[in-house]
């Protein structure tokens, strides 16, 4: 298995400018989330789906971010519009139960 | 509200010198687990702990669960430099269906050579 695959890998943006990030979990996981990491804020979940359906959305800081689970193997995580307090390593992961396994993530930079 | 809390931020050590790092929860936690980050990489699952004065060891690393299920410790002995990364503890507070855990924010290990 490929483990968790994330694009893109580094996304240089405008402030305005709507970012798109995607992530296909491992197969047959159930459970799957986004993360923020920060070096001032550490590592926040953002929202977290279970069979695809959102189960807990609590982190999403405001209206500009919004996430969809379509299919057991595909989600994005979109920002629109973008700003610089944005720019961050955004992480999915994916969980059979317990243990999660983490993507490479997408460092995001908003100028 | 549901809160970990992880010492120390950092801790540079020499190699072969020990290192440990403690989590600290106010409430019940059903379970803990520990990942590992290494520098410009992702958080890797290392183990969970789900019983009560719960001790687990892999090779140098060892983790225990305290009785209470409200803290939880990582020693290392006998750094490496391969132990070069970010520690961080991760609880689940209520089982069954919620799969959301609580982050630390980490420690932060630098071995000198």
């Amino acid at each position: 298995d490929a483990g968790v695959i994330q694009s893109p890998r580094h996304e240089v943006t405008e402030m305005g400018q709507e970012v798109t990030l995607r992530c296909k979990p491992i197969s047959g996981h159930n459970s799957l989330f986004w993360y923020r990491q920060t070096m001032m804020r550490g590592l926040e979940l953002l929202i977290y789906f279970n069979n695809n359906v959102p189960i807990d959305d609590s982190g999403m800081p405001e209206d500009r971010f919004s996430a969809k689970m379509p299919n057991a193997s595909f989600s994005t995580l979109k920002i629109q519009p973008s700003e610089p307090r944005d720019s961050a390593v955004y992480f999915c992961a994916s969980s059979p139960y317990n243990e999660q396994f983490f993507g490479p993530g997408t460092r995001l930079t908003v100028l | 509200g549901q809160q970990v809390m992880q010492i120390p931020q950092y801790q540079h050590v020499q190699e072969g010198e020990d290192f440990t790092t403690y989590c600290n929860s106010s409430t019940t936690l059903s379970n803990i687990q520990w990942y590992k980050q290494r520098p410009g990489g992702h958080p890797v699952f290392l183990i969970q702990l789900v019983k009560s004065g719960e001790v687990k060891k892999q090779k140098r690393l060892t983790f225990q669960f305290g009785e209470a299920k409200k803290n939880s410790s990582l020693h290392i002995t006998a750094t490496q430099t391969t132990d070069v990364g970010t520690y961080f503890c991760a609880g689940r507070y209520n089982a069954g269906n919620n799969r959301k855990l609580i982050w630390g924010l980490g420690t932060s290990l630098a071995v000198n050579p």
